[in-house]
Formats: structure tokens, sequence, C-alpha cells
């Protein structure tokens, strides 16, 4: 049964330009969890999603960033307009819904802005 | 926002000692869930916890749910190298959606 899976696993990006990080649940799973996490820094809670609906967007920057989880296809972490700040890890985690905080993390996306 | 105070912040033991390490809230938690995060990679899940006072072993690993729901211990016996890492307890806040917060992490460094 494969685990949670992110793309790419590192991303460069120039200030100003998009950001696009995916993550596919395990198999099986319909919650979707985004965290970022800084050096040296535990990680911090972004958005919440479920198929096609957003639950939670609390840990959400105000602008440029959403987040989408489809019927079909992966869950999408969009940043536009990257700054240099936004360079962290990024991580995804799944939980199957019952208990829901079983939460399952994927192996990260590494955003650098140059 | 709301806070988990994990301590140590790092420990630095010989092979075959025993370690312990613990997070508190001034907050309820109705779950906690220690993972441990190697370089480059994301957090694995090594014990979850979703009832006050309860007691969970893995392997050489021992984790409980503090009473008062608001802490958590980690032990881990008789150390090998292979248990290097940082080790994060996060909790699900009563009440809470479903999100995480995490604690800031304990460094376990083993000399063999």
């Amino acid at each position: 049964n494969a685990g949670v899976m992110q793309n790419p696993r590192h991303l460069v990006r120039r200030r100003g330009q998009e950001a696009r990080l995916r993550c596919s649940p395990m198999k099986g799973h319909s919650h979707v969890y985004w965290y970022r996490q800084l050096p040296e820094e535990g990680l911090k809670f972004m958005v919440y999603l479920q198929k096609e609906n957003i639950i939670d967007e609390s840990g959400m920057p105000k602008e440029r960033f959403s987040a989408e989880f489809p019927k079909e296809g992966p869950s999408i972490l969009r940043i536009q307009q990257v700054v240099r700040g936004d360079s962290a890890a990024y991580f995804c985690a799944s939980s199957p819904g019952v208990p829901v905080s079983t939460q399952y993390f994927g192996p990260g996306t590494r955003l650098t802005v140059l | 926002g709301q806070q988990l105070n994990q301590s140590p912040q790092s420990m630095f033991i010989q092979e075959g000692e025993d370690v312990s390490m613990n997070c508190t809230s001034s907050s309820i938690f109705n779950t906690w869930l220690w993972y441990k995060q190697e370089p480059g990679e994301g957090p694995v899940l090594l014990i979850a916890l979703y009832k006050a006072g309860e007691l969970t072993s893995n392997g050489r690993l021992t984790a409980q749910f503090g009473i008062t729901r608001k802490d958590s211990f980690l032990n881990i016996s008789a150390s090998i190298p292979s248990d290097v890492g940082i080790y994060f307890c996060a909790g699900q806040l009563r009440g809470s959606q479903g999100n995480l917060i995490f604690g800031k992490g304990t460094k376990l460094s083993v000399k063999p």
C-alpha cells in the first residue's frame, strides 16, 4: 500500500513566479492536510481539505496561497508570486477520516525561492 | 496561537541508555501523536494516543497520554544508533477540525 506521495521533492523558483505542489493521499484516505516547516522548527498547519471541500484554512496566509483537492487527482497547494520568505519544506498528510487525527505524512516538497 | 512545550530540545546519549521526552500544554487535547523525522524526510508516525491515561508501546518505544489531557511523554529504551533523529509530539485540540499542533522537536543524538 503506497504511502502519501508528494511531487516535486525539490522546487526552485525565482521571486514572482508561481509554485505548484502536489499531494496524492494514501489509498482510501479522503482527508488531506498541508503543513509548512521552517528550518529547526516544528510543522505549522496550513489547510485541511476533504474531496472538493476546504474544511479549515485557518493557517493559510490570506494572500497568494490557495489549495484544492478535486474529485479526481491530487491535492494542489498553489503559491502565487513567491517571495523569499516562502522558502520552506511543505508537507502533506492524509487520514482515513476515523480517527481523523491519525495523519500520515509524505516526504515533503522543499521550495527554494531565489 | 496554541503552544506545545516540548522538552528537552536536544539530547546526547550513549548507545544502550534510555531516553525520555515530553510535551505539555495549557490546553486540553483529544489526541496525542509522536513522530520521528530524519533529515530530508517527512515525519513518520510512531505512536498514536486517543484516551486520557492510555499507555501504548511500539517495540522499544512507550508513550502515555496524560490524565489531565494536557501532556504526553515518550520513552525509548535501550537506544541504538538508528534512533537518531528529531522526535515531535503533535496534538489535536479538543473542538478543533482535525489540524495538528506540533512541538518544536527533540533532537536525539546517540553515541555508539
